[in-house]
């Protein structure tokens, strides 16, 4: 079956450390793109990729790092530099021609 | 900034009743699409609506889209306590895609 699979599904690290959350897709889909879900609130976009080896900052992208070496692969770093990382981490894809995007099921981050 | 807006914010009905969302936005845009996101759990693409059409249906679900008024609505009839989520809208700028805060639904039995 053709996804999008994010892991971990929860993730918990102590303040000051750097943490990546994985995203791989099978879709074939050139683009990806990171989200960050606050409680109650809508989607906030961090960074996001149209093509392999390159990717642009979204609106919050401070203290985020990204890299899209593989079609398949567009991990997530969040740096110590990111002041308020506790939030709901979503990946999501989207091909040529396809309506929309397809969303991984989430990564939950809590900094203690 | 966000593009789309949801209103209400939260929407409490009974099994069987219909459910009307509605999502306003700023500036033009290539499509609008409705998304549905189940507590704790990634979003589900629901319907995409482009900006030269003016009603869609799927299932149970029927969007409208008024580009004068830079609105769309979610029409969700017959509810269920399945249906019970949070719903967005999103909009497509030329790639530019911006999320709502979403209308948070719940349905009782």
């Amino acid at each position: 079956d053709g996804g999008i699979t994010q892991s971990p599904k929860y993730l918990f690290r102590k303040e000051g450390q750097n943490v990546t959350l994985s995203c791989e897709q099978n879709l074939n889909h050139d683009a990806m793109y990171w989200y960050r879900q606050d409680p109650g609130q809508g989607l906030r976009l961090i960074y996001y990729s149209q093509i392999v080896n390159d990717f642009q900052k979204g609106d919050i992208a401070e203290g985020y790092s990204v890299s899209r070496e593989k079609k398949e692969s567009f991990p997530l770093t969040v740096t110590s530099a990111q002041k308020n990382p506790t939030a709901f981490y979503l990946c999501a894809s989207s091909g040529q021609g396809v309506g929309g995007y397809t969303f991984g099921s989430g990564t939950r981050l809590t900094v203690v | 900034s966000q593009q789309g807006e949801e209103d209400p914010q939260a929407l409490s009905i009974q099994e069987g009743e219909n459910a009307t969302m509605n999502c306003s936005y700023k500036t033009s845009i290539n499509n609008l699409q409705w998304y549905r996101q189940n507590s704790g759990r990634g979003l589900v693409h629901l319907i995409l609506i482009r900006s030269n059409e003016r009603e869609k249906h799927s299932g149970r679900l029927r969007v409208t889209l008024d580009t004068s008024k830079k609105s769309s609505s979610l029409l969700i009839t017959a509810s269920r306590a399945a249906d019970t989520a949070s719903y967005f809208c999103a909009t497509d700028s030329w790639g530019k895609f911006q999320f709502g805060a979403g209308t948070q639904v719940v349905v009782t039995p």
